[in-house]
């Protein structure tokens, strides 16, 4: 079965220092997400994509926070100057139609 | 800030129990969707429900959507091993699932 595949599924980084965080969605999906789950937390809607644009993104994701789709396979989350809180699980998920999300197995982000 | 409280948030039972999951909330939502996650991976679409009173079933599991869609109830017959895992419920208001509030939690362990 097709699957959403991220990369890498840990990265460590100072804090300060710039991340981009990959997703591989499935092939003929065509909304794309990202999550994160901070530690013993729920899991936090961040942003959405369709069509090359944001649909809708949260509170959380600033200014600090940008989404791209580099070519037709890559759906990429950057963090341009990462902080101490920004340690989490980061989740990449896509949908062939609404409702029905597919997500990857995450990123384990540790800023120190 | 919509929230979803599930209930209860930890349970451990006996292999062949019956048991069932609270996921509650003071707003109105679309949709609801049921996931499962396991330790290390993202989380899996169980089930959506739309209309209020919807009940599905998923072999030994039924979802409930309440009659006010504000809340929804997941419902395990005679739990095995295999169910174990985080039950998260997940609400969406803008009718896309373009932004899924997800509800706190449910870890269930089933022991022989």
């Amino acid at each position: 079965e097709p699957e959403v595949t991220q990369t890498p599924s840990h990265q460590v980084t100072q804090m300060g220092q710039e991340v981009i965080l990959r997703c591989v969605p499935i092939s003929n999906h065509l909304y794309f997400y990202w999550y994160r789950q901070i530690l013993g937390q729920k899991v936090e809607f961040l942003v959405s994509f369709y069509n090359n644009e944001i649909s809708e993104k949260s509170e959380i994701f600033d200014d600090q926070f940008s989404v791209e789709r580099p070519d037709g396979s890559n759906f990429t989350l950057k963090i341009r100057s990462t902080k101490l809180e920004d340690s989490a699980m980061y989740f990449c998920a896509s949908s062939a139609r609404r409702q029905a999300l597919h997500f990857g197995n995450g990123t384990r982000l540790t800023v120190t | 800030t919509q929230l979803l409280e599930q209930s209860p948030q930890f349970l451990s039972i006996q292999e062949g129990e019956n048991l069932t999951v609270y996921c509650n909330s003071s707003s109105v939502f679309s949709s609801l969707q049921w996931y499962r996650q396991e330790p290390g991976e993202g989380p899996v679409l169980l089930v959506t429900v739309v209309t209020g009173g919807e009940v599905k079933k998923l072999k030994r599991l039924t979802f409930q959507f309440g009659d006010a869609r504000k809340d929804s109830s997941l419902h395990i017959t005679a739990a095995q091993p295999g169910d174990t895992g985080l039950y998260l419920c997940a609400g969406d208001r803008t009718g896309t699932a373009s932004k899924l509030t997800f509800g706190t939690g449910t870890r269930l362990q089933v022991t022989l």
